[in-house]
């Protein structure tokens, strides 16, 4: 049972234009959400977050929405930057617990 | 340290051996998580420690597979009678343990190939 869904696993991306990553989630007990992103041979890093009383949290470049009602988050990176090249996996978990659960991430290339 | 440190980074072991994978987690970080990524696929959780309360287990694959949290820091995860399906990226993280909205950092994760 995949609580959390990344649908792509790949998208590819000009360098300068915007990149939207998508996630969906089944279990509406989840009330906060994380990006993380993962570099070939490294551990994952902590990208930005959002809590379910928002719906949209920006930080620079990177902007999470999320729609509670459809169980849908995404990810807008703009600009786009080749250095944005990387797997990106969704998670979230709720109030309970700090257990995170993972989507199975989509890989972003971003093409000069 | 300063963050999450796995040992070893590399392990390549006979199918039917034991291993033992450890991770030290951030200093002060009360919950501890194993999570493990096979090629090709996402973050699959194992197990989740949290202070003194029991361990969540659910995500274990088999009876295979155990770990233990000693003195409420580092951590061990044993894969017992390996397999080759074994084989992937074993990623211990940790956290500050006060939800919600707390982050997990992870370390760099520990390569197991069963041959």
């Amino acid at each position: 049972d995949q609580q959390v869904k990344q649908n792509s696993p790949s998208l590819s991306v000009q360098e300068g234009r915007i990149s939207i990553l998508n996630c969906d989630y089944t279990n509406s007990m989840f009330d906060y959400f994380l990006w993380y992103k993962k570099y070939p041979a490294e551990g994952p890093t902590f990208l930005i977050s959002i809590s379910s009383i928002k719906d949209k949290n920006e930080d620079g470049r990177f902007t999470v929405f999320l729609n509670k009602s459809a169980k849908h988050l995404s990810l807008h990176i703009v600009p786009s930057q080749p250095g944005d090249s990387a797997v990106y996996f969704c998670a979230a978990n709720n109030y309970n617990t700090d257990k995170l659960i993972f989507g199975t991430g989509t890989r972003l290339q971003v093409f000069p | 340290g300063a963050g999450v440190s796995q040992s070893p980074s590399n392990k390549v072991t006979e199918k039917g051996k034991d291993v033992e994978l450890r991770c030290d987690p951030i200093s002060g970080h009360t919950a501890l998580y194993w999570y493990r990524q096979s090629l090709g696929q996402g973050l699959e959780f194992l197990i989740y420690f949290q202070g003194n309360s029991a361990p969540d287990k659910s995500g274990l694959p088999s009876d295979r597979f155990s770990a233990e949290r000693t003195g409420g820091s580092v951590s061990t995860l044993t894969i017992q009678r390996t397999q080759q399906e074994d084989s992937a990226v074993y990623l211990c993280a940790s956290s500050r343990g006060d939800p919600p909205g707390n982050t997990i950092y992870f370390g760099e994760g520990s390569w197991l190939t069963v041959v």
